[in-house]
């Protein structure tokens, strides 16, 4: 079993919806989670971090975090096609543990 | 402010022969990262440096690989001799200390032919 899962996608959905991307870890221990964009041939950039179960808001972006579930999304609001990238999942632990990450296609 | 650079982006280098990747990180990132992604894969961590040390060298593939940070600033990662199995991006990282806000550099893109 992979640390981190997710579904490589790709995700596709018209310009202005919501965008749902789904993330599973194995380590019930984990305690820092992460979401990165990051564009083809670039580096990753992080967008949102999340500590807490809930819900963390940054502008278009909201972060969810369920540990009982070991479960954690990003939605991005309004979706741009700008927005089309490759999200990458991850947990810190003694370093950065990254999903393969799910290919997002926002169709003007 | 200056990202984590790295050099060189892009290296295509015959199987047997030696590569050498450079990381500026942040300037005052006491952290500094190795990842590597392989074709197809997730991007997996190779090491870590807090400033000149070796914090955590688990993910190192094999002893074909040496990374130094001398002076805990930049940091060389060298593969030798290269494998055709070590093609892919290699990626620097760095952040503060007790800082989990970790920036990427743009990569290394490495082949091996």
């Amino acid at each position: 079993q992979k640390e981190v899962e997710q579904n490589s996608g790709p995700l596709s959905v018209p310009e202005g919806a919501i965008a749902s991307l789904n993330c599973t870890y194995s380590d019930r221990g984990s305690q820092s989670f992460f979401w990165y964009r990051q564009y083809s041939g670039k580096s990753p950039e992080l967008i949102m971090s999340i500590y807490s179960n809930g819900d963390k808001e940054d502008g278009r972006f909201t972060a969810q975090l369920n540990k009982a579930s070991q479960y954690v999304s990003l939605l991005i609001r309004d979706s741009q096609p700008s927005d089309s990238a490759t999200y990458l999942c991850a947990l810190l632990r003694r370093a950065l543990t990254f999903g393969s990450g799910t290919r997002l296609q926002v169709q003007p | 402010e200056a990202g984590v650079t790295q050099f060189p982006s892009h290296s295509v280098i015959e199987k047997g022969q030696t590569v050498t990747l450079r990381c500026d990180p942040i300037s005052g990132h006491d952290n500094l990262y190795w990842y590597r992604r392989v074709m197809g894969k997730e991007i997996k961590f190779l090491l870590h440096f807090v400033k000149e040390s070796k914090q955590d060298e688990s993910g190192m593939p094999n002893n074909r690989f040496l990374a130094e940070r001398t002076g805990g600033t930049y940091s060389t990662l060298k593969v030798q001799p290269a494998e055709l199995e070590d093609s892919g991006v290699y990626f620097c990282a760095s952040s503060q200390v007790s800082r989990n806000t970790i920036y990427f550099g743009e990569g290394s893109w490495l082949t091996v032919v």
